[in-house]
């Protein structure tokens, strides 16, 4: 079965510092793959994906990953942090364009001031 | 659009009531989910539909039931509500059409279920 796994469930960075928040994936093939944030005491959000075509994808706020298929994963990177980056981060995929999403299960992010 | 929209937003139960979440969305999404997020966890699946009349179980489907009669609405019902269910809980909705890339999960903003 396909999975998704997010490596650290707490991270915790510096303001203006980067942002790495990481995310594997088991699937046979190429998926279709997503990050969405949480806000506190909101709804998810997309932040942005990769479908196919170019394998780094940017989204909004500052945020982008890159699809690497030789290790399965898709990171998300944001050059400098900022307070307002604080939230849940949820990766997600799905393993065909006919199938289910899966998510993760989440990595809380706080910034430092 | 107003995207996925959820009803109520906040609830609070006595144990061994029973209501049902409301759901709907105006995408024309043929897939439909419901999650509960429990404090400091990911989202677990609860139920999910392709299309009307046709569900499935995710991966905590105990203590639940949906139905999908329409496109739009993709209600959940609690039975006999336990304080095990206290929960936040999320409809979301995609697409999925032949011939077509599917599109992201668009989520509802949730709704806050207390059961005493």
């Amino acid at each position: 079965a396909q999975s998704v796994t997010q490596l650290g469930s707490h991270v915790s960075v510096s303001e203006g510092a980067l942002v790495l928040l990481r995310c594997n994936y088991s699937s046979s093939v190429p998926p279709y793959l997503f990050w969405y944030v949480q806000y506190p005491n909101q709804g998810l959000q997309l932040l942005l994906k990769y479908t196919t075509g170019a394998t780094l994808v940017k989204g909004i706020n500052g945020f982008e990953a890159e699809f690497k298929k030789s290790e399965t994963s898709f990171h998300l990177t944001k050059p400098s942090a900022h307070m307002s980056d604080a939230a849940e981060y949820f990766c997600a995929g799905m393993k065909t364009s006919y199938d289910k999403v899966i998510f993760g299960p989440g990595t809380s992010l706080s910034v430092i001031p | 659009n107003a995207g996925v929209t959820q009803t109520p937003k906040f609830r609070i139960l006595k144990i061994g009531q029973s209501m049902t979440l409301q759901c709907t969305q105006d995408m024309n999404h043929n897939y439909m989910y419901w999650y509960r997020q429990d404090p400091g966890m990911g989202l677990k699946l609860i139920y999910y539909s392709v299309g009307a009349g046709i569900t499935d179980k995710g991966e905590v489907p105990n203590g639940y039931n949906v139905s999908r009669s329409t496109t739009e609405d993709f209600p959940l019902r609690l039975e006999l509500a336990a304080p095990s269910q206290t929960s936040v809980y999320f409809c979301a909705s995609s697409s999925l059409r032949t011939g077509q890339r599917n599109t992201e999960a668009f989520f509802g903003q949730g709704t806050r279920l207390t059961v005493v």
